[in-house]
């Protein structure tokens, strides 16, 4: 089945960027997707980008694709305390189901 | 900005209990979908719904749950005798396109003692 593997943990200090790793088992993934969970709070979407691009800019996010690796990744520039939370990688095949990967724990520190 | 309501915020259950968690999807939506997440594990897919039936779900999934939207705007999710292990954090989503990312609730803490 689909497999979504993240690091667990990344610690970073304010102003510097941050770089959040992530790979994928599923070939035919078509839709990539970073959700960001806050303490108590349920899972926000951030950005997403679609299989056929290799990278997607947002103000402060950037994400990269490599296809072939199976490997995407979200850099956050100009990290600041409130960017501390869970992040989670996600990928949605053919169907509905989307599958997220176990989640990374940014720190920012002060 | 439109949200995906859940209620209740936490619910405590006894073991074999049958329990009801509500959402209330966004309004233009066409997808609804509930995810669980245990402590410290992953978020995992239970079910999707789409044009009043389930359109996919997952091993987990069984008999024990059932989904319905018995009205324009609610979305439930029914555990009949629950368990420990189902001990959770249930979220709720929707998305207007098949393909379109999730809007998700804030979770359902639900807690079976």
């Amino acid at each position: 089945g689909e497999d979504v593997e993240q690091s667990l943990f990344l610690s970073v200090r304010e102003g510097d960027s941050s770089v959040i790793n992530c790979t994928y088992t599923d070939s035919s993934s078509t839709y990539l997707y970073w959700y960001k969970q806050e303490p108590g709070a349920g899972l926000q979407l951030l950005t997403y980008i679609f299989s056929n691009m290799d990278m997607k800019q947002d103000q402060r996010l950037t994400v990269l694709l490599n296809k072939k690796d199976k490997h995407l990744s979200l850099r956050i520039a100009d990290t600041q305390t409130g960017d501390s939370a869970i992040y989670f990688c996600a990928e949605r095949g053919g169907y509905q189901k989307v599958t997220f990967g176990t989640g990374t724990k940014l720190q920012v520190i002060p | 900005e439109p949200e995906v309501t859940q209620t209740p915020s936490h619910q405590v259950t006894q073991m074999g209990q049958e329990v009801i968690l509500r959402c209330v999807p966004i309004s233009n939506h066409l997808y609804f979908y509930w995810y669980r997440q245990i402590l410290g594990q992953k978020v995992e897919f239970l079910v999707s719904f789409y044009n009043n039936e389930i359109s996919e779900k997952s091993e987990i999934f069984d008999d024990q749950f059932s989904v319905e939207r018995p009205d324009g705007s609610n979305f439930t999710l029914k555990i009949r005798s629950t368990k420990l292990e189902d001990s959770a954090m249930y979220f709720c989503a929707s998305s207007e396109g098949r393909k379109d990312g999730y809007t998700f609730g804030s979770g359902t803490r639900l807690t079976v003692v």
